[in-house]
């Protein structure tokens, strides 16, 4: 079955303590992306990739690292979580990088609280 | 920097009425619109979309309009049903950054 998939889907964690959330698509889409979804606010990119080795920062990327090693993963790090960063997190992948006009699928989200 | 503005932020119809969704954007470059949809706890899903050299694109009971001039683009559903009831999102893509832009979202709540 084609489909993104985040783990792990809810983290509790303290303030300080690195994390990592991981994201996997299985369509061979080149184009990945992290958002985090905040009430009132929507959803706001926070890193995208291009393709392997392809990064770029999105609108609110302070506080984030990201690395595309590997065409099927995109691991989000949070490598000092603070309590502002409470949030519910999604992956999304597209097919290609050529322009940003193809659709994106989203993982099914990862809730976030940093205590 | 870019910025998508979307109205209202709660919407409540009678089931059978229709229901318009606005969003107006900032960046005259923008050339991809969708549109998404994120029933409660789930993850959003793409509903429809359109590219900057069309006018109006319809689904079934769903039609995003666009406005380049303006810098503003639609979405209608018409004979809206209970499982409508939903938050939409729109976005704009900015061209040559591969940056997505989405606007704060609008809670339908469709009313048996």
């Amino acid at each position: 079955e084609a489909q993104v998939t985040q783990n792990p889907r809810y983290l509790i964690t303290v303030t300080g303590k690195k994390l990592t959330v991981t994201c996997s698509q299985n369509m061979n889409h080149e184009y990945m992306s992290w958002y985090r979804q905040d009430p009132g606010l929507g959803l706001r990119q926070i890193y995208y990739s291009m393709n392997v080795e392809v990064t770029d920062k999105g609108d609110v990327p302070e506080g984030y690292k990201v690395s595309r090693k590997e065409k099927r993963n995109f691991p989000l790090i949070l490598e000092s979580p603070s309590p502002n960063q409470t949030s519910l997190y999604f992956c999304a992948s597209s097919l290609s990088s050529a322009e940003p006009t193809d659709t994106q699928y989203f993982g099914p989200g990862t809730r976030l609280t940093v205590l | 920097g870019e910025n998508v503005e979307q109205h209202p932020s709660t919407l409540s119809v009678q089931e059978g009425d229709s229901a318009v969704i606005k969003c107006t954007y900032s960046d005259s470059a923008s050339n991809y619109f969708p549109w998404y949809k994120q029933e409660l706890g789930k993850r959003p899903q793409l509903i429809i979309d359109i590219r900057s050299n069309v006018g109006e694109k319809k689904d079934q009971r769903i039609a995003v309009t666009l406005n380049k001039t303006a810098k503003h683009f639609s979405l209608h559903i018409t004979e809206t049903q209970p499982e409508d009831s939903a938050v939409y999102f729109c976005a704009a893509s900015i061209p040559g950054t591969y940056k997505y832009i989405f606007g704060t979202g609008t809670r339908l709540k469709v009313l048996a």
